[in-house]
């Protein structure tokens, strides 16, 4: 089976570029989470959606950053203007309802801002 | 404010020497503490679930405990492929979609 699928692996831009970063999740799992992970520090929740809808997204800086998910499958997750702080890595996560804490991960799209 | 915190930060052990690693959390309730890996350009991988003080599981060489306070995740006699940054995890009790709150990790380097 395959695991949670995200593109780009690797993406470089320059400030106030937008970016865009999409992911699929295991198949059948209806949950669907971005994270942030900072170098030496652990994943931090930007938002999470059930199916279609996006049940929480207080982490998530709203005046730049966006999210969607379409037919409650895959999803994007966009950045404009980027910034030089929002050089981290961005990790996608899926679960299947009911399974607390079990969380299964992408390898992550790391962005570098110049 | 939720919180967890991990120690050490960083772990070197040769092959063979066993050791723990430390997980302290604050939370208003515990739903439940999960331990995962992560090794270098990857995300992280699920290892274990612990729902109450008491509450102990085991995988291979690993073993995660749980207290009031804090978990351990102790390793017997590690192998080189141990080696990989462990995270740590909190779901609140009143948390009921998933939502972690993850400590900074601790990088376990074990040499041959």
């Amino acid at each position: 089976e395959a695991g949670v699928v995200q593109s780009p692996r690797y993406k470089i831009i320059e400030k106030k570029q937008p970016v865009a970063f999409w992911c699929n999740p295991i198949s059948g799992h209806n949950t669907l989470y971005w994270y942030l992970q900072n170098l030496g520090q652990g994943p931090e929740l930007l938002i999470r959606y059930e199916n279609e809808e996006a049940v929480d997204d207080s982490q998530l800086p709203k005046d730049r950053f966006s999210a969607e998910r379409l037919k409650g499958v895959d999803s994007t997750l966009k950045i404009q203007p980027a910034e030089l702080g929002d050089s981290a890595v961005y990790l996608c996560a899926s679960s299947q309802g009911g399974v607390a804490g079990e969380l299964f991960f992408g390898e992550g799209s790391r962005l570098t801002v110049l | 404010e939720d919180q967890v915190t991990q120690s050490p930060e960083a772990l070197r052990l040769q092959e063979g020497e066993s050791s723990s690693l430390n997980c302290s959390y604050t939370v208003s309730g515990l739903r439940g503490l999960f331990w995962y890996r992560q090794d270098p350009g990857k995300g992280p991988e699920f290892l274990f679930t612990l729902y109450s003080a008491g509450e102990e599981k085991e995988k291979e060489r690993l073993k995660a405990t749980l207290t009031k306070k804090e978990s351990f995740l102790h390793i017997t006699a590690p192998k080189p492929e141990d080696s990989a940054t462990y995270l740590c995890a909190v779901q609140e009790v009143n948390n009921q979609g998933g939502k972690l709150i993850f400590g900074q990790g601790t990088e376990l380097s074990v040499k041959p």
